[in-house]
């Protein structure tokens, strides 16, 4: 699976959107995006995956680059609750395969 | 549905002691996984089953057994605790579909060994 990278944390005031970055410049064509985030001493809660089109779905959008070599999650209106490690990552669309968390991003929601 | 849920919660082991961790999921999903979590650090895969009876290493699978008897259960275990297995313990189960092979994951075990 191609490596990612992400910023360590981020801040965002409530209400605004959060856009969280991450680099893959290593992907290959058959390997998907996927974000997912941790909230605090919790499991993992998917959020969206895509391929080369942009998606949305009812708690985020993911814009992928043309060339796929990065890509943004955002959040169009963060709330506290956002407040959240999340995680950018790039696999093989198999259900066998396990998802390589890397350390993600530390998004802080604040009032 | 309960989704992915896992027993017990906390446990507290003695050097050398052994522990099973039960997970259960009534999704009917055929792909199950454990994960263990260190602090500051993301998940790391332990095993994984893709279907009932069968079992396959992950990144760390040392010291630890799985078993997969039940579609619906999986299990790992600790012959013989150690301290560096301190960790909050994660399953997760996903479908086996070529959908999104989005995965399902529980609450937690944190597991301390003195």
């Amino acid at each position: 699976d191609a490596k990612t990278t992400q910023p360590t944390s981020m801040d965002c005031a409530e209400g605004r959107a959060a856009n969280l970055p991450c680099n893959h410049s290593t992907i290959s064509g058959n390997e998907y995006v996927y974000w997912y985030r941790q909230i605090h001493s919790q499991g993992p809660q998917y959020i969206i995956h895509g391929l080369k089109n942009n998606e949305t779905n009812e708690m985020a959008s993911l814009i992928i680059t043309e060339d796929r070599k990065s890509s943004t999650l955002i959040l169009p209106h963060a709330t506290l609750r956002d407040t959240a490690v999340y995680y950018c990552i790039v696999r093989l669309l198999s259900g066998g395969t396990a998802l390589i968390f890397g350390k993600g991003t530390t998004l802080s929601v604040s009032s | 549905n309960a989704g992915v849920t896992q027993t017990p919660k906390f446990r507290v082991l003695k050097t050398g002691q052994s522990m099973t961790l039960l997970c259960a999921q009534d999704m009917n999903h055929e792909y199950m996984y454990w994960y263990r979590q260190d602090p500051g650090m993301g998940l790391r895969l332990i095993h994984y089953s893709v279907g009932e009876g069968t079992t396959a290493k992950g990144e760390v699978p040392d010291g630890y057994n799985v078993s997969r008897l039940k579609k619906q259960n999986f299990l790992l275990g600790l012959e013989s605790a150690a301290p560096s297995q301190t960790s909050v313990y994660f399953c997760a189960s996903s479908y086996s579909l070529a959908q999104s092979y989005e995965q399902y994951f529980g609450p937690g075990t944190r597991l301390t060994v003195t």
